[in-house]
């Protein structure tokens, strides 16, 4: 099956500093990739959703200037955590989806831990 | 909004058991609704599908029924083995627009001990 790399799997930042995430898929071109955030116990929640190519899309409550993402490529997502603070620590999960493909495969996650 | 409720676990069962794990959802439409199964250290993975009414979607032993009347989607196994333990994920797609969107439940963590 297609799959979907993340990178790194764990970050630790200091308060004040930015983070990148990066979300790769392997083996296919992803047009669309999904950025989601799950705090402990609780669901997936979409973040934002981009298109290789063009600016992302984020859901209501979502800062874009926060939570930088960029598609530059089929095959590669970053978000960046600007100006990190520890409410910002999470975990944090890409998805990518092929054009025309109704399934995303997701990535392993990411867990930041803002101090 | 479109919303999922799954069941809260954990679950612990023994080997051979009986699995349900109950899900509802809120929707205008139809949405496709899905179960995606996280094991431990690795991504979500769709585990199957249903994308209308009275579908059964299958995998791996487990099935799951799209009850409109009841807006359910339940997913079941009949015998379990200790390699499905994992996070079980309940989720329906919603389109608007040209654009899509998975809406998850909370998740329901599931041990099964030999």
């Amino acid at each position: 099956g297609a799959v979907v790399s993340q990178h790194p799997s764990w970050v630790i930042c200091k308060s004040g500093t930015s983070v990148k995430i990066e979300c790769r898929s392997l083996d296919f071109q992803a047009t669309t990739m999904f950025w989601y955030r799950q705090f402990p116990k609780q669901s997936l929640m979409l973040m934002a959703t981009s298109n290789e190519g063009s600016k992302a899309t984020y859901e209501q409550g979502v800062e874009k200037d926060k939570f930088l993402i960029n598609h530059a490529s089929l095959t590669l997502s970053t978000l960046t955590v600007t100006s990190a603070h520890p409410e910002d620590s999470s975990f944090y999960i890409c998805s990518a989806k092929a054009g025309g493909a109704e399934t995303q495969y997701f990535g392993p996650g990411t867990r930041l831990l803002v101090l | 909004g479109d919303s999922v409720t799954q069941m809260e676990g954990p679950v612990t069962l023994s080997e051979e058991a009986f699995l349900t794990i109950n899900c509802t959802y809120t929707a205008t439409g139809y949405p496709s609704l899905f179960w995606y199964v996280q094991y431990p250290g690795e991504g979500l993975q769709l585990l199957l599908k249903a994308t209308k009414a009275d579908d059964k979607g299958s995998n791996k032993g487990f099935e799951a029924t799209y009850r409109k009347e009841t807006t359910s989607f339940h997913l079941e196994k009949g015998s379990v083995q200790v390699s499905d333990s994992a996070v079980y994920f309940c989720a329906l797609r919603q389109t608007q627009g040209g654009s899509e969107k998975l809406v998850f439940g909370k998740g329901t963590k599931l041990t099964v001990n030999p």
